[in-house]
């Protein structure tokens, strides 16, 4: 069963610093990656996706990879501003899954 | 209209009461999907309706009931709920399967008293 990991749950950084988060998961047979964006009490923003075939994604300040071998992808703030502050969601579509799995997010405060 | 939609955004109901949830989508896509946020849970896929044949997540209550009459409407009837079943309810749709890009719609708060 496919198992997807964020760390850390919370990051607190300074308006302009870039930041990273992580995603991992334990089954590397995924047929894409979804990066997502969720405010308090909202949906779901989706903000990039990775093919299995790709390394990775670029949209504005944002850059995501994948590393399909080792599990892992990682999502790339650069010059954090206080409206990035949210909850960010990884998620894999398996290659022998009907659905999408989701970690339970990484919450970002950027402090202005 | 544009993306996805869903009413009501707030919902208060009894045990006993029956209600629906409805989600539409301005997107010509044709998979629809329900996911249900829990506190502290990840993200729990319950219903996917793609090209026509439905699956379920088979650990989903029978008190939580989908139709999709067509690939733009999507409702979730629901009856008897149960207190634990207070959560945020999205409803999500994609290009043809859920390989494709998902787009969310905002949510359905639902408290169950």
């Amino acid at each position: 069963k496919q198992e997807v990991t964020q760390i850390p749950a919370a990051l607190s950084v300074p308006e302009g610093e870039n930041l990273v988060l992580n995603c991992s998961f334990t089954d590397s047979a995924i047929y894409n990656l979804q990066w997502f964006r969720q405010d308090p009490g909202k949906g779901l923003t989706s903000l990039l996706l990775i093919q299995s075939s790709q390394r990775e994604q670029t949209s504005g300040r944002l850059n995501a990879s994948l590393d399909k071998s080792s599990g892992r992808s990682t999502l790339y703030i650069a010059a954090s501003q206080p409206g990035d502050s949210a909850t960010y969601l990884c998620a894999v579509s398996g290659a022998g899954s009907y659905q999408l799995t989701f970690g339970k997010g990484t919450k970002l405060s950027v402090i202005p | 209209e544009t993306g996805v939609t869903q009413t009501p955004r707030h919902l208060v109901m009894g045990m006993t009461n029956k209600k629906s949830l409805k989600c539409e989508q301005h997107l010509g896509h044709n998979a629809m999907y329900w996911y249900k946020q829990s506190a502290k849970k990840p993200l729990e896929l319950m219903f996917v309706y793609s090209l026509e044949e439905r699956v379920e997540n088979n650990s989903v209550p029978s008190r939580f009931s989908p139709e999709c009459p067509n690939s733009s409407h999507l409702f979730l009837h629901l009856h008897t709920l149960q207190p634990e079943d207070s959560a945020l309810y999205l409803c999500a749709s994609s290009q043809y399967t859920w390989r494709d890009e998902q787009f969310f719609g905002p949510g359905t708060r639902l408290t169950v008293l």
